[in-house]
Parts: C-alpha cells; structure tokens; sequence
C-alpha cells in the first residue's frame, strides 16, 4: 500500500535488550514524526525529521532513545537498555511537507517484560 | 496546563444518533489548526477532520463536522447518524503554527466511544 509503514507491529523484548523500530513513511514525504504512546493517553511527541534532517529532539525521554533517518526516507527508532517503562505504542508520522496534515503508521507495540 | 481536554473519557451512544465530542484547547499562538483523529482497537491512527484558526467556516467530512467556537477556544466534532464502526477512541489535537519550530501535534487524552446496538 502507500501508506505508512512500521515494523515489527510487535515487539517484545528483556529488560536492558537494545529495540529497533522501523517507519517507511510515504514515498516524497518530507516530514516524519515519531510519538508514543502509553496505554489509554494520547500520543506524545518524541522527534521530527525533515529529510535526514533532526530538527527537534525534545520529546525524547531520555538519552537511551536515538533516532535516526540517514537518507532522507526510512526512520529507525531505537532504545537502547530498555526498561519496562518504555512499554508502548510507538507511532510514525509523515507529512508532505511542513503544516500538511500527517498521517500515521499502525505503530509498534512494546513490551518490555 | 494542559493544552488540550477531552472532558469526556467514555460514552455510550445509541446507533444511529448524532454523538458530540468535547475539546477545548489552550494556547496564544494566533495561528493554529486542530485535529480529529479516530483510533480503533486495531491501533491505527486515522486522519478525520482539519480547522485551521483563521477558517471562517465549520470543518464538514462527510458524517463528521467540527464545531469551531474560538472565542470559547472550543472544537468540539460532531458525528451524525453514528454506526457501529464508529465505536473507537477518539483524540482531538492541536498544532500550533509560530509557536513551535516543526510541526508536532499535542494531543488530548482521548474519548472512547461506544456505539449501541
């Protein structure tokens, strides 16, 4: 399809293992987001991409999270010595360009046991 | 503060009925647009409706409307003649356009619908 794409669409991982996420946004789409999502909140925000571009990383809740979109397309989202409050939906979003509506992926969902 | 609330976490509508969705928002940014978004149990998050802050007119997609009152900082969504597919968490959420330097979005916490038989 042409829509967003995250995998895996599970993950479950021990305590202090490394995750990687992975999002294939729209093809063309300049922006990309990732967000997270707790059980029963909303999402929040964690990074934006423009391009290979890191433009804000403020939403990242620590120095374990890392992100990365090296040419400008796929995006992987990764966390180093998880800990079992890193259990969550994490959602990518992509938008054509700046202030065009997003549109998300189906998300991953961690579980950190 | 928090910049956008939902005041309603669940409800229970009758099929068929229209079904109003409470959120107000927060913000000083004069320029901004806010968001629906409908998440069913499947987990995906789907784009429903867009107001930005200087539209003149009430948002409309098919069954879905959005009642802008900025004075009262209010964008409540409106779904007419709800179905059973309607039953889902909805978020409402806001961009803000000077304010911040990309374009993340703050969502509310949510409302779960139910859609009665």
């Amino acid at each position: 399809g042409a829509g967003v794409s995250q995998s895996p669409r599970y993950k479950v991982a021990k305590r202090g293992q490394d995750v990687a996420l992975r999002c294939d946004p729209i093809s063309g789409h300049v922006s990309l987001f990732w967000y997270q999502q707790a059980l029963g909140q909303g999402p929040e925000f964690l990074t934006y991409f423009q391009n290979e571009a890191q433009l804000d990383k403020s939403g990242l809740p620590s120095d374990r999270f890392f992100a990365e979109r090296p040419e400008g397309s796929v995006s992987t989202l990764k966390i180093q010595r998880t800990q079992q409050e890193d259990s969550a939906v994490y959602l990518c979003a992509s938008s054509l360009r700046h202030l065009e509506p997003q549109h998300f992926g189906d998300g991953t969902r961690l579980s950190i046991l | 503060a928090q910049k956008i609330t939902q005041t309603q976490p669940g409800m229970f509508v009758q099929e068929k009925e229209a079904v109003t969705l409470d959120c107000t928002y927060d913000t000083s940014d004069p320029s901004y647009g806010l968001f629906w978004y409908k998440q069913p149990s499947s987990g995906e998050m789907i784009f429903l409706i867009y107001q930005g802050s200087y539209d003149q007119q009430n948002a409309t997609e098919g069954r879905y409307s959005l009642n802008f009152q900025k004075a009262r900082k209010s964008a409540n969504l409106v779904i007419s003649a709800s179905q059973l597919g309607d039953s889902a968490m909805y978020f409402c959420a806001m961009r803000e356009a000077f304010m911040n330097r990309d374009d993340k979005i703050i969502f509310g916490k949510g409302t779960r619908l139910h859609i009665l038989p």
